[in-house]
């Protein structure tokens, strides 16, 4: 299985910040990749997918990138509605794998 | 819009099989080139893809659960459901169902998710 690896694991930014999160796959998985966003006790939301589409109804303040092995999420100007947890996930090939996680907290 | 809606019992007994449902509402399991997951999440961890099936019947399973897990669809409910046989403590989690959309170019978009359901294996 694809193995993804995110770093940081716990990330301390303040409301404003710009803020970069990567997602580092074992083998070259193109472009298929999605983040999402999870608040505790809730499900996942969809953020992106395919690498850079912004889902619908998601704020412009999150971008991503990347191709091949490397990617990242930005946050452009971090509101307080943003801290909370992410997740790379690689749907190349089965069996698709998320990343640990990346916990944002306000400093 | 539509929404989906797991349910199924909060606790199972060690060796036994965790059984759920995720019910569809608001357009049907039929439609679309959608695939239908499960995902679990253990208690403060990180998330699990479980498998999927598509509306044909077609299913795909983690290895790492393969031997123990069946996942099957009932269009004219509009519900797919998950089995979990041989249950121990390590399967204690939040299961999530959700609608994985295909798209053209093959990238996957996981757009809809249930709220999720607690189950617990304890004796």
């Amino acid at each position: 299985a694809i193995q993804m690896t995110q770093s940081p694991s716990s990330l301390s930014a303040s409301v404003g910040d710009r803020v970069t999160i990567t997602c580092r796959a074992s083998q070259g998985i193109r472009i298929d990749l999605g983040w999402f966003q999870q608040k505790p006790g809730k499900a996942p939301k969809l953020l992106i997918y395919g690498v850079s589409t912004l889902q619908s109804g998601v704020s412009s303040r999150f971008s991503g990138s990347g191709s091949g092995t490397d990617f990242t999420l930005t946050i452009s100007s971090l509101q307080p509605e943003d801290f909370a947890t992410y997740y790379c996930l690689q749907d190349y090939n089965y069996p698709y794998t998320f990343g640990q996680g990346t916990k944002l907290e306000i400093k | 819009q539509v929404q989906l809606q797991e349910s199924g019992p909060g606790l199972v007994k060690p060796s036994q099989t965790l059984s759920l449902t995720c019910t569809v509402s608001g357009g049907s399991i039929s439609s679309g080139n959608y695939y239908w997951s499960w995902i679990r999440q253990h208690p403060g961890k990180g998330l699990e893809w479980i498998g999927y099936i598509y509306h044909s019947g077609n299913a795909y399973y983690n290895p790492s659960l393969k031997s123990r897990v069946t996942i099957s669809v009932d269009t004219s409910k509009n519900q797919f459901s998950l089995n979990l046989s041989s249950v121990t403590a390590a399967d204690t989690a939040v299961y999530y169902c959700a609608r994985d959309l295909v798209l053209a170019a093959g990238q996957d978009a996981f757009d809809i998710w249930g709220q999720g359901t607690m189950v617990t294996v304890s004796s």
